[in-house]
C-alpha cells in the first residue's frame, strides 16, 4: 500500500517571501500522480499543483512550483512571493497512474502554513 | 458548472442516531469519492462510484455505514447508529473518467458533530 507522509505539522513565512514545504511518500508503483491539495479555513480542497512521475521536469504554476525527487521519493512544494492568501492547511497526495476501481486519493496529514504579514 | 455540493454543511445529532448526507458532484463527471477527514488529519478513503456502481470501499467502512448513488448522479452517505467516533468532515470529491490525471474536485464538505 502506499503512504504519504508529511511531518512538519506547521510552518511559519514572512509576506513575499519563499517558503518550502515538504512530503515524502513510498511506493512499489513506477508511474503515479502526486498532487498538493490546498485546505483554507472553512473552506473545500482545491488543487494547487500535481506532478506525473513520468515526466522528469518539475511542476510550475504560477508561484507554486515543485522539486520531485523521484529515486528519493521526495515531493516537496516552493511558494514564492507568499501571500496572505496563501495561509491554509497544505496536503500531499498519491494516486496510482491506471485509473478504474483503485483510483482514490493518499494523503499525507498535511502542514498548517501561516504566513505573518 | 456549479462544483460539487453537499448537505448539509454541519449536522449535530445524538447518540444512536441515523443520519444522511447528500453530494451533488459536477454534472458531467461520472465518478465519485467519499472521505473522511478528522482534526489534524488528512483525508482519508472511504468509497468510490463509477456511475451508479460501487467499486470501491475501504475497511473504515463499517457495517454502520451505507453509500449510493441510484442514478449515476447525486449520492447519499448514511451511518446508522452514529457513535462519538463518528465526528468527522466527510468530504465528497468528483472525477471525469475521461480525463487522464483524474484530477478530483472537491465539496465543502459535511461537519458531522455526534454528542
Amino acid at each position: 500500500a502506499q503512504t504519504v507522509t508529511q511531518s512538519q505539522p506547521e510552518m511559519s513565512v514572512q509576506e513575499a517571501e519563499t517558503v518550502t514545504l515538504s512530503c515524502t511518500y513510498d511506493t512499489s508503483e513506477s508511474d503515479y500522480y502526486l498532487f498538493w491539495y490546498k485546505q483554507p479555513p472553512s473552506r473545500q480542497m482545491i488543487l494547487v499543483i500535481r506532478q506525473e512521475a513520468y515526466k522528469q521536469q518539475n511542476a510550475t504554476e504560477n508561484r507554486f512550483s515543485v522539486n520531485f525527487q523521484k529515486a528519493a521519493k521526495s515531493f516537496s512544494l516552493k511558494i514564492s512571493d507568499s501571500q496572505l492568501g496563501d495561509a491554509a492547511m497544505y496536503f500531499c497526495a498519491y494516486r496510482t497512474l491506471y485509473t478504474g476501481a483503485n483510483s482514490k486519493l493518499t494523503f499525507g496529514k498535511g502542514i498548517t502554513l501561516s504566513v505573518r504579514p | 458548472d456549479t462544483g460539487v455540493s453537499q448537505d448539509p454543511r454541519h449536522k449535530i445529532t445524538k447518540r444512536g442516531q441515523n443520519v444522511t448526507f447528500r453530494c451533488d458532484p459536477i454534472s458531467e463527471h461520472n465518478r465519485l469519492y467519499w472521505y473522511r477527514q478528522t482534526l489534524g488529519q488528512g483525508p482519508e478513503f472511504l468509497t468510490y462510484f463509477q456511475n451508479e456502481a460501487q467499486l470501491e470501499k475501504s475497511r473504515l467502512l463499517s457495517d454502520r455505514f451505507s453509500a449510493e448513488r441510484p442514478k449515476g448522479s447525486f449520492s447519499t452517505l448514511e451511518i446508522q447508529r452514529t457513535e462519538q467516533g463518528d465526528s468527522a468532515m466527510y468530504l465528497c470529491a468528483s472525477s471525469s473518467g475521461t480525463e487522464r490525471s483524474g484530477e478530483q474536485y472537491f465539496g465543502p464538505g459535511t461537519r458531522l458533530t455526534v454528542t
